[in-house]
């Protein structure tokens, strides 16, 4: 089955403490991206990547790091977590050819 | 101003009604145009997607676009109580992989 897989799903954590989370991708897509949704904000993207190893800035960059080694592997990186950074987060894989894209089902991040 | 506006609703419907789903958008360079859903808790599914102008239809749905207008819709006929859930327009730029999305429309169809 064609899927986006997020992990973990919810998380909970301290001002200041690194965290990780993982996305991953079964479809041999080229693209990925990672999106922040907000209560009256919508879906904002914050990091995208065209290929292994090129990755660009979205809208909304400031406070995260990602990286891409390999194809299906997107880890989205908080060095210094902050409560702003409080939001439910997307990953999403890009068939390059008809831009549909495919969502994860997303982690529910919580900073105190 | 942003670069995309959509109403957020929410919008009740009858079941069978047809809904109409709108969204705005400034920047002339979009040239795809998406349409996705989202149930609560769960992440987006596209619905629609469609190239430059005009009409594309699938089932129940039916997207437009009006690029002299700037201005998308989706239209669901004989809409259903599965319908209920949060729609999102997205925009994208050819050449570029950044896209803009509206902040949703909630849609609540009644049994």
């Amino acid at each position: 089955e064609a899927q986006v897989t997020q992990n973990p799903r919810y998380l909970i954590t301290v001002t200041g403490k690194k965290l990780t989370v993982t996305c991953s991708q079964n479809m041999n897509h080229e693209y990925m991206s990672w999106y922040r949704q907000d209560p009256g904000l919508g879906l904002r993207q914050i990091y995208y990547s065209m290929n292994v190893e090129v990755t660009d800035k979205g809208d909304v960059p400031e406070g995260y790091k990602v990286s891409r080694k390999e194809k299906r592997n997107f880890p989205l990186i908080l060095e210094s977590p902050s409560p702003n950074q409080t939001s439910l987060y997307f990953c999403a894989s890009l068939n390059g050819s008809s831009y549909e894209q495919y969502f994860g089902p997303g982690t529910r991040l919580t900073v105190t | 101003q942003k670069e995309v506006e959509q109403d957020p609703g929410p919008l009740s419907v009858p079941e069978g009604a047809i809904v109409s789903l709108n969204c705005t958008y400034s920047n002339s360079a979009f040239q795809y145009f998406m349409w996705y859903r989202q149930y609560s808790r769960k992440g987006p599914e596209l619905l629609m997607y469609t190239y430059s102008s005009g009409n594309k239809e699938d089932g129940r749905f039916t997207a437009q676009v009006d690029k002299s207008s700037k201005y998308i819709s989706l239209f669901i006929r004989d809409s259903q109580p599965s319908d209920s859930a949060t729609y999102l327009c997205a925009m994208s730029t050819p050449g570029t992989y950044k896209y803009i999305f509206g902040t949703g429309t909630r849609l609540k169809v009644l049994a």
